[in-house]
């Protein structure tokens, strides 16, 4: 069946520092991919997504791409604030649109 | 745009009552919902998905009878846990999935803590 496997936390970064958090897939076909982000007592957020390979998805100085051939869909940010410390989500949804498959969450907790 | 609200954002209630929780799509019409549980730093876990005007599909080890998801109108899904126990307290959340496209909105969650 289809999964998402993401790095485990927590991550701990100085303000300013580079951020990948990792996350691999297993699908058939031709899954869609996303990030969610989940800050502190609030709901789940869309990050970015991309639906077909070699897409990149950004937003808010994140960036992920869509490599079907390593199956996965890394997530990095060049210069962290501390205003993104929240939890990361990886998910998927397959080609026929059905609820999506998160992957277990990475904390990230950026310190100034 | 494409804002989910949930109702209450919390609650509390003794053993063996039961409790309905309301996920609404306040901008856009959903023809599918879905319900997600969430255990304290745990990942979401999918319990059923909801579609307006039918039967809801449930995943396998969620108890549909206790577990009762109404999605009566393209705006409006209920989850109703019945005969709560403590071990239903959680975070429950829905998304809702506007017409026509893939994306998944999320509600904030609703805190259940059964006594």
């Amino acid at each position: 069946g289809n999964s998402v496997t993401q790095m485990e936390g927590p991550v701990t970064l100085s303000e300013e520092a580079f951020l990948t958090i990792n996350c691999t897939y297993t699908a058939t076909g031709y899954p869609s991919l996303f990030w969610y982000v989940q800050y502190p007592g609030e709901g789940l957020q869309l990050l970015l997504k991309a639906t077909k390979a070699d897409d990149k998805g950004s937003n808010k100085g994140f960036e992920a791409t869509y490599r079907k051939e390593t199956t996965s869909f890394h997530l990095e940010k060049g210069s962290v604030q501390v205003s993104d410390s929240a939890v990361y989500f990886c998910a998927l949804q397959d080609q026929a649109g059905t609820a999506l498959i998160f992957g277990k969450g990475t904390t990230l907790s950026v310190s100034s | 745009g494409a804002v989910v609200s949930q109702h209450p954002s919390w609650v509390i209630c003794k053993s063996g009552t039961s409790v309905k929780i309301e996920c609404r799509s306040l901008d856009f019409q959903a023809t599918t919902m879905f319900w997600y549980r969430q255990f304290p730093k745990q990942s979401l876990m999918l319990m059923a998905t909801s579609n307006e005007g039918s039967k809801a599909t449930y995943e396998q080890g969620v108890e549909k009878d206790k577990f009762l998801i109404n999605h009566a109108s393209l705006t409006l899904s209920t989850l109703t846990v019945t005969s709560a126990h403590p071990e239903d307290s959680s975070f429950y959340i829905c998304s809702a999935r506007p017409s026509g496209r893939l994306e998944q909105y999320f509600g904030p969650g609703t805190r259940l803590t059964v006594t």
